[in-house]
């Protein structure tokens, strides 16, 4: 069963540009997060997103946004990219559903770097 | 915003000693807590997923219990390997059942 695939893995924007990071999850996932992590930081949850629907969004600023298609494939955006924007990116697919107690699965992540 | 504190921060053990870490949650509307291991250049890997207070759950050497009144969870590696050096994340969930991560305790296990 293949895993949670994140591209790209590496790149490098200047301020003021956009990103779109991709995520494909496990088969048969419907739920797809993001995570932030910068150094020092834990893991910052961007968005959630379920039967291309989002679910649940976290407390980052509106130049963060995403979609879901219809077979569970994610993207995420940042628009007007910013120094503090440089940051690990990580997608997590699960089952989903109501009862989300489910485990995440993760891929690499994207590392942005942000000149 | 639920806050998570995860300690300590970092540990360096040798290889064989037992170690343990603890996550602190708020334990009011507790709904699941998951543990994952980080390693350096992988992914983060689930090790249990527990709902139940007093849920004790054990996979090899690694072994975790939950106390949801008091808003904790222990983890505990007996005879750590070097190949236990990890990053070890807890996450209950936040507002809406989302995992919120923990920064983490650092385990560097020296040969």
């Amino acid at each position: 069963k293949a895993g949670v695939t994140q591209t790209p893995r590496y790149l490098i924007k200047t301020r003021g540009q956009q990103v779109t990071l991709s995520c494909s999850p496990i088969s048969g996932h419907r739920s797809v997060s993001w995570y932030q992590q910068t150094p020092g930081q834990g893991l910052q949850f961007l968005f959630e997103y379920f039967s291309e629907t989002q679910r649940n969004k976290g407390n980052f600023p509106g130049r963060f946004s995403g979609r879901q298609f219809s077979n569970s494939r994610s993207e995420m955006n940042v628009s007007t990219l910013e120094l503090g924007d440089s940051a690990l990116y990580l997608c997590a697919s699960s089952s989903g559903g109501t009862a989300n107690t489910g485990e995440l699965f993760f891929g690499e992540g994207s590392r942005l770097t942000v000149l | 915003i639920l806050n998570v504190e995860q300690s300590p921060q970092s540990l360096h053990v040798q290889e064989g000693d037992s170690t343990n870490f603890t996550c602190s949650f708020p334990s009011s509307n507790f709904y699941a807590l998951h543990w994952y291991r980080w390693e350096t250049a992988k992914s983060p890997e689930a090790l249990f997923v527990m709902t139940l207070n007093g849920d004790e759950k054990k996979k090899g050497r690694i072994s975790a219990t939950l106390n949801t009144k008091e808003g904790y969870s222990y983890l505990y590696i007996k005879g750590s390997q070097p190949e236990d050096s990890a990053t070890y994340l807890c996450a209950p969930p936040g507002g809406s059942y989302i995992p919120t991560f923990g920064r983490g305790t650092s385990l560097i296990v020296h040969p």
